[in-house]
Formats: C-alpha cells, sequence, structure tokens
C-alpha cells in the first residue's frame, strides 16, 4: 500500500523548477507531504484532502487527484534551501498512514 | 523546549542484547508511532499506538515491541538485537483535529542505532 513517487532523485540548478508525483493503488482520504534534510527528522509541509484542491506554500505548491489517486508537488524557483528528500504520505482508510518511496532533490548554485 | 524527545539520540549495541528507545510528547497527542529509516530509503512503520489500551502493528513489526505506559510516552525494545535493526528510528506523534484524513504527523529527532 506503499504509494510510489517519481522522480527517484532530481538535480536542479537555483531558480528551476521541479515536480514530484506521488501515486497510490488505494483511493485515499487525503496526501500529506513531508520534507526531511539529511540525518533530521521530517517536517511536514501541508496537507490535501479529497476534493480535488490544490495548495501553496511559499513557492511550494501542491495538488491532489482523487480519482486518478494521484498528488503532484511543485517547486518554483528552487532555492539552496529545498534540497532534501520529499515523501508524500497517504491515508487510504483514514487509519493507517503509508510514507511513500522518497525524492531526493538537491538544488545546486 | 521540543514537543517530542526521543531518548537516547546515538547507540551502539552489541547482537543479541536488549535495548529500549524510548519516546516522550508534550503536545497531548493520542496517536503515537514508531518508524524505522534505512540509509537512502523511506520510512517502515513498525508499531503505533491510537491511545494507551491500543496497540497494533506495523509493516515491519518482527523482532521488537512496543510498550505505551501513559498518553505521553511510548517505548520501542528490541528483544535481541541483530545487525539488519541497525538504522534510524523515528518516534511521531499525531492529532486528526478535522476527523479522518487529516492526520499531521510530528516527529522527534531520532535515534541512530548502530548492532553490531
Amino acid at each position: 500500500q506503499q504509494p510510489v513517487q517519481s522522480p527517484q532523485a532530481v538535480i536542479l540548478r537555483e531558480g528551476e523548477d521541479a515536480v514530484i508525483n506521488c501515486s497510490s493503488s488505494k483511493a485515499l482520504y487525503s496526501v500529506h507531504w513531508y520534507r526531511q534534510k539529511h540525518g533530521e527528522a521530517p517536517i511536514f509541509l501541508m496537507i490535501l484532502l479529497k476534493g480535488g484542491e490544490q495548495k501553496g506554500h511559499d513557492k511550494i505548491s501542491a495538488s491532489f487527484n482523487e480519482k486518478k489517486q494521484q498528488s503532484s508537488l511543485y517547486l518554483t524557483a528552487s532555492q539552496l534551501s529545498y534540497s532534501g528528500t520529499y515523501f508524500c504520505g497517504t491515508e487510504p482508510t483514514g487509519n493507517q498512514f503509508y510514507f511513500g518511496t522518497g525524492t531526493s532533490l538537491t538544488v545546486i548554485p | 523546549d521540543a514537543d517530542v524527545t526521543q531518548t537516547p539520540r546515538n547507540r551502539i549495541t552489541k547482537t543479541g542484547k536488549r535495548i529500549m528507545l524510548e519516546c516522550s510528547q508534550t503536545k497531548g497527542h493520542d496517536r503515537m508511532y514508531w518508524y524505522r529509516q534505512d540509509p537512502g530509503l523511506g520510512l517502515q512503520l513498525i508499531y503505533y499506538s491510537f491511545d494507551v489500551k491500543d496497540i497494533n502493528k506495523g509493516e515491519i513489526s518482527d523482532g521488537y515491541s512496543v510498550s505505551r505506559q501513559a498518553q505521553a510516552k511510548f517505548s520501542l525494545s528490541l528483544e535481541s538485537a541483530i545487525p539488519n535493526q541497525t538504522a534510524l528510528y523515528f518516534c511521531a506523534t499525531s492529532d486528526v483535529p478535522g476527523g479522518a484524513g487529516q492526520e499531521t504527523q510530528y516527529f522527534g529527532p531520532g535515534t541512530r542505532l548502530l548492532v553490531l
């Protein structure tokens, strides 16, 4: 039931944009996005509820297509501070939480 | 002060030893979780607890046990540690303010465990 993320890794130059995708085989109540810096705990970024909503958080936004059971995270005008591993998290039943496979994002000057 | 704390932060132990990792939270959340993370990989759920009397196995519970001593405390034990349990262990808490599907998890700083 672990959601699958793509790509597995991406390298960007400062100012470039990136999209990270998260796909589930199960119908979802919600999708969450977390970022983890190397050696640190994951930090919550945002939650999207079913209803096909889109959210923004500074220059990081996300969309959730419940029919396709997919979510995408959009990072625009990337900054060095965006580097880290991004995880989506899904709740198929509302009782258990599954983290995705992770996407490593590296922003270089 | 941190809302979710884990002790110890780093631990080296030998094969066959019993060890306990502890997690405490001041967020007042009912739900608590233990995850392990292997280098370069995602988070795998070991055990989770929705309240003091409710404990559930996660994806990879074999070789681990837990104890929920109070709402604020959730301990993870390795009964007989083995080298492939070397990993980074995270405790997390959550609440569900809006009901199902709206859970947000808050993580502790992690415990690095090395089993020789």
